[in-house]
């Protein structure tokens, strides 16, 4: 059964890089069928998607976050990870690290089915 | 970059039908077939219910349905169980990323 879990400090500076990292077992990271990806989700509020990436390295970000945002990837310890620049109380949320199936015919990926139990990261000082 | 439109709130009594709108554009909803709907139950993780607008994951009970019209996508749940009380979100590909709706709390009366 393929699991996901998340890594990283739960509690932030403001201007600071936020770094997470989702470990997957059960199952490959270099599947050329899946992005591997980022969402969260503010207190209280509802999902907003960050961004994936492929095991080829490629990537793909929320228009809104582009610019503060990196996910990598390393085949070889089955991990990916993410990097959220700059942050402020607003980035403030529960971090899902999942797996997102790939389009073969657009680019991005389409569905949700795994995902990790989520981590809290609060941004304050 | 919107997110799909949510009602913020469903109610149901067991045993009845309920139906959650989506509404978004021709952009996303209205322009691929790439819809998704998650369930939410507090202090988990997101379930994935139904994919591509209509079909269901292994596992998941048939009394959960999808369905789209135009710019409007639609989850209905029927024979409504306590079990089903939770946030309902729906998703949508939207040139070359991923929207949300802003979730819709379903309460089992």
């Amino acid at each position: 059964q393929l699991q996901l879990q998340e890594s990283g400090p739960g509690l932030v500076q403001p201007s600071e890089t936020l770094s997470l990292t989702c470990t997957v077992s059960g199952g490959s990271i270099s599947s050329t069928s899946y992005y591997w990806g980022w969402i969260r989700q503010p207190p209280g509020k509802g999902l907003e998607w960050i961004g994936g990436i492929y095991y080829t390295g490629g990537t793909y970000y929320h228009p809104s976050l582009r610019g503060r945002v990196t996910i990598s990837i390393d085949t070889s310890k089955n991990q990916f990870s993410l990097r959220l620049r700059s942050v402020t109380a607003a980035d403030t949320a529960v971090y899902f690290c999942v797996r997102q199936l790939y389009l073969l015919t657009l680019y991005g990926g389409d569905y949700f089915d795994y995902w990790g139990q989520g981590t809290l990261v609060t941004v304050s000082s | 970059q919107s997110a799909l439109t949510q009602p913020a709130s469903v109610s149901g009594s067991p045993g009845q039908s309920i139906t959650i709108s989506c509404t978004g554009t021709n952009s996303d909803v209205g322009g691929y077939d790439y819809v998704s709907w998650y369930q939410q139950h507090p202090g988990k993780a997101p379930k994935l219910m139904i994919y591509e607008v209509s079909s269901r994951p292994s596992g998941v009970s048939n009394r959960f349905s999808g369905s789209k019209s135009g710019n409007t996508a639609s989850l209905t749940i029927s024979g409504l169980q306590a079990e089903d009380e939770a946030d309902y979100y729906c998703s949508s590909y939207t040139s070359s990323f991923v929207v949300f709706g802003g979730g819709t709390k379903l309460t089992v009366l």
